[in-house]
């Protein structure tokens, strides 16, 4: 069984820049969804995709975008980088059949800097 | 909102100690509570979980219970070793519909010597 992989590992960017980050989903799970977790801080939700469509938002603003591939896989796009954005950015795939979510399995995250 | 409040650290103990991480949590319904770890330079991973009150999550032992009354869902473990060092976060989520968010506390960083 694979787990969720998440590229590139580490990443630095400059403030006004545009970057996009990629997840592949643990295999047989069908939802993605995406935290940003500050340094010293607990994770916080994004967004979560579900057979292709955003079906959860969390609080952050528009820059922050994504997408669902056919396969499960997934991209974060954050856009206008601001310097608050540095974070570990994490993607948690599960298996979502209807009203009901199995646990998140988490990858081990992208660690943006923004200078 | 909901929120997820947990002790703040570091907690540091000696090896065999006997460990507590607070938990409280605020929520209009019935959440269902996780504990999840990270070990330095790796993601989450699910410690263990309750989805209703006066369940009792256990893994590796660890064990939290779900206590609708106090809104806690402490973690606790009899004797740690030096391979739980690692961060713990506590987490909340409404209902189990698909697109419901986790709500993490901040995390309490555990540090066990021998």
């Amino acid at each position: 069984e694979t787990g969720v992989t998440q590229s590139p590992t580490h990443l630095i960017k400059t403030r006004g820049q545009q970057v996009t980050l990629r997840c592949s989903s643990q295999s047989g799970h069908n939802t993605v969804s995406w935290y940003q977790q500050a340094l010293g801080q607990g994770p916080q939700f994004i967004f979560q995709y579900y057979r292709e469509e955003e079906n959860g938002r969390g609080n952050f603003p528009p820059r922050f975008s994504g997408l669902q591939f056919p396969n499960y896989s997934s991209e974060l796009n954050v856009n206008a980088l601001e310097l608050d954005d540095s974070a570990l950015y994490l993607c948690a795939s599960s298996l979502a059949a209807g009203r009901d979510n199995s646990p998140l399995h988490f990858g081990n995250g992208t660690r943006l800097t923004v200078t | 909102g909901d929120s997820v409040t947990q002790m703040e650290g570091p907690v540091t103990l000696s090896e065999e100690a006997f460990l507590t991480i607070n938990c409280t949590y605020t929520a209009t319904g019935y959440p269902s509570l996780f504990w999840y770890v990270q070990y330095p330079g790796e993601g989450l991973q699910l410690l263990l979980k309750a989805t209703k009150a006066d369940d009792k999550g256990s893994n590796k032992g660890f064990e939290a219970t779900y206590r609708k009354e106090t809104t806690s869902f402490h973690l606790e473990k009899g004797s740690v070793q030096v391979s739980d060092s690692a961060v713990y976060f506590c987490a909340s989520r409404e209902g189990n519909q698909a697109g419901t968010a986790l709500i993490f506390g901040k995390g309490t960083t555990l540090s066990v010597s021998s």
